[in-house]
């Protein structure tokens, strides 16, 4: 059974303070690893897919990264509009559509 | 861009009570998703469809049915709602099984 672990499960940081989330995957087969944004209430945003190991995506503050058996959302000099949950969702090769999903890292950023 | 549309945007049911769901995904999108979210939780996924016929089943109640009509919107119907039934309940959209892409969800409150 495909399972995702994500850590931490909630952070702090202060406006500008870099850091890192990361998405610990067991898979038996692995064709995608995704990263999605939530706001409270609200459904899901996407934001990256990665395939395979040494993959990376950048999108504005936002960088993702892929090993065999992680991945790291990295978030450079964040603004307090970058407060949301961010989930991490992997698909398997076995499975044809279904998103097996970690729990989410609650981040806020604060002025 | 268009986005996935569902209707309606909140709903409130007494126990037992039937409800239908509503989805109309991104034009041009042959895959439909459906997935749950309780309080605090990442979504769970409940059944999907590829071109108009059921492609994978994930833990849907027997309670739950759904079917994609020849327009590609989708429908999940709930009957003998129950109070743990109260969840937020995303539908979304991909062309060709790659990014998943949600709508904004449809909020369910059984009474």
């Amino acid at each position: 059974e495909d399972q995702v672990t994500q850590s931490p499960e909630a952070l702090r940081l202060q406006e500008g303070e870099s850091s890192s989330l990361n998405c610990s995957y067991t898979v038996s087969g692995l064709r995608g690893l995704f990263w999605y944004r939530q706001d409270p209430g609200k459904g899901p945003e996407f934001l990256f897919t990665l395939y395979s190991a040494g993959e990376e995506k950048e999108k504005e503050r936002l960088k993702a990264t892929l090993t065999k058996k992680e991945s790291f959302l990295h978030i450079t000099a964040p603004k307090p509009e970058d407060s949301a949950t961010y989930l991490c969702a992997v698909r398997n090769t076995g499975t044809a559509s279904k998103l097996t999903f970690g729990t989410g890292t609650r981040l806020q950023v604060t002025l | 861009a268009a986005g996935v549309i569902q209707s309606p945007r909140h709903l409130i049911k007494e126990k037992r009570e039937t409800a239908t769901l509503k989805c109309y995904p991104i034009p041009r999108h042959d895959t439909v998703y459906w997935y749950q979210q309780g309080p605090g939780q990442d979504p769970q996924f409940l059944i999907s469809f590829y071109e108009k016929m059921q492609s994978d089943k994930g833990s849907i109640p027997d309670r739950f049915s759904a079917q994609q009509f020849s327009d590609y919107h989708s429908e999940l119907n709930m009957s003998s709602l129950e109070l743990g039934d109260s969840a937020l309940y995303f539908c979304a959209s991909s062309p060709t099984g790659t990014e998943q892409f949600f709508g904004p969800g449809t909020r369910l409150t059984v009474l």
